[in-house]
């Protein structure tokens, strides 16, 4: 159990569809990622949040689209993907930005069809 | 531009030693971090290093040389479990993390 929590865990769906992913951590953190891993390529950071504020944007398409009402929870909503959008979604936490260990989730196997 | 290479893929015996080099070419250097990452989940981080010279935890090592740009993970007593993929990941001065494309790491028996 590393404190962060992801939600769902596989996911499929079709390029017209509206889907969002749920992280929560529950280790009092004030900085939240989001992060992409496909095949075969490097961990690629998508958004920072810290203190519920954006700080962090790498160029990001976007039909990914973050949300980080609090603290302690952080959505990536999904709206017309791509095939190539296929991969795993890492939700990371940590006790702020110039922390330098993350807690990393579970992640979301994400497979847009 | 930033560039982090590492080699691809290697290969040890259990009970070996292993060392797995970095090298970084970033704008600007805020640390270097290591990271463990089995097949279908998340990484977990392993060191850190921000000055120059050796890291010790347990059977993990870090090394680090700013002006070469350059680190290693030196792995010891090598076990069945550490067959994983180890990341290399940089910080710039932005804080933008710059990941390496991992090299992928097999004990054998």
């Amino acid at each position: 159990e590393t404190g962060v929590t992801q939600t769902p865990r596989h996911l499929v769906m079709g390029m017209t569809n509206k889907k969002s992913l749920k992280c929560e951590q529950h280790l009092g953190h004030n900085a939240m990622y989001w992060y992409k891993q496909s095949a075969k390529k490097p961990l690629e950071l998508m958004f920072v949040y810290s203190l519920e504020e954006r700080v962090e944007n790498n160029s990001v398409p976007s039909r990914f689209s973050p949300e980080c009402p609090n603290s302690s929870h952080l959505f990536l909503h999904l709206h017309t993907l791509q095939p190539e959008d296929s991969a795993l979604y890492l939700c990371a936490s940590s006790q702020d930005t110039a922390s330098y260990e993350q807690y990393f989730g579970p992640g979301t196997r994400l497979t847009v069809t | 531009g930033q560039n982090i290479d590492q080699p691809t893929e290697m290969t040890a015996t259990e009970g070996a030693i292993v060392q797995i080099n970095c090298t970084y070419q970033t704008s600007g250097f805020n640390g270097l971090f290591w990271y463990q990452q089995h097949a279908g989940e998340a990484p977990t981080f392993l060191s850190y290093n921000v000055l120059d010279g050796l890291e010790e935890k347990g059977r993990f090592s870090s090394f680090l040389s700013r002006s070469k740009g350059y680190s290693y993970l030196l792995l010891k007593e090598l076990q069945m479990k550490d067959s994983a993929s180890y990341l290399c990941a940089v910080e710039d001065y932005g804080q933008n993390f710059v990941f390496g494309p991992g090299t992928r790491l097999s004990v054998l028996p």
